[in-house]
């Protein structure tokens, strides 16, 4: 079956250090992969996703690149702020035996950035 | 726009009461939608999922279930809670293609008693 294994957290920066969220998946398919941020007492957000081989997502600093070759979809951003604090989630989407799309989730990351 | 709304936003109950929360989608037609539970501990677990109206495949085997008495609402119910079923609860929805995200509605924390 599919899988996505994070690094486990919580992972505590100081503002403007860089950040790297390791993310590996394993699929039957061909998936779809996402990064999802989770702040306190809310649900989750899109954060930025990659739909083939190689392309890049992006979005508020953070980016990530779907690495086919090593099953990776590592999330980075070069200068972190105190609001990036959060909770980070990867993801893929890949189609299931009955046809419909299930999306598997990573335990999730938590990002503490300290000023 | 699409849209998802989740209530109630924070829920106290007892042990042995029943449970009903509700999700409706807003601004999409025939969305594949997804009841999820966050304990302590912060991972994601899939309770329900439905991609059709009365569609519904449980993916863990539990005193909960789910409904999907339309084409954009979703029904997490339970005849009796358990302790062990506080916890978040987390509504989404999405498009059912491979490169769609899921949008997740804002929660409800349940806490039971």
């Amino acid at each position: 079956g599919n899988s996505v294994t994070q690094m486990e957290g919580p992972v505590t920066l100081s503002e403007e250090a860089f950040l790297t969220i390791n993310c590996t998946y394993t699929a039957t398919g061909y998936p779809s992969l996402f990064w999802y941020v989770q702040y306190p007492g809310e649900g989750l957000q899109l954060l930025l996703k990659a739909t083939k081989a190689d392309d890049k997502g992006s979005n508020k600093g953070f980016e990530a690149t779907y690495r086919k070759e090593t099953t990776s979809f590592h999330l980075e951003k070069g200068s972190v702020q105190v609001s990036d604090s959060a909770v980070y989630f990867c993801a893929l989407s890949d189609r299931a035996s009955g046809g419909s799309y299930i999306p598997t989730f990573g335990r999730g990351t938590s990002l503490i950035v300290h000023p | 726009s699409q849209t998802i709304h989740q209530w109630p936003a924070t829920l106290v109950q007892p042990v042995g009461s029943p449970l009903s929360l509700e999700c409706t989608v807003e601004g999409t037609s025939n969305p594949n939608l997804y009841w999820y539970r966050q304990a302590a501990g912060r991972g994601l677990q899939l309770l329900f999922y439905s991609v059709g109206i009365g569609q519904i495949s449980s993916e863990v085997p539990q005193n909960l279930s789910a409904s999907r008495p339309q084409d954009r609402q979703f029904i997490l119910s339970s005849k009796k809670l358990l302790l062990s079923d506080s916890g978040f609860y987390l509504c989404a929805w999405s498009a059912d293609r491979g490169n769609s995200p899921l949008h997740f509605g804002n929660g409800t924390r349940l806490t039971v008693t």
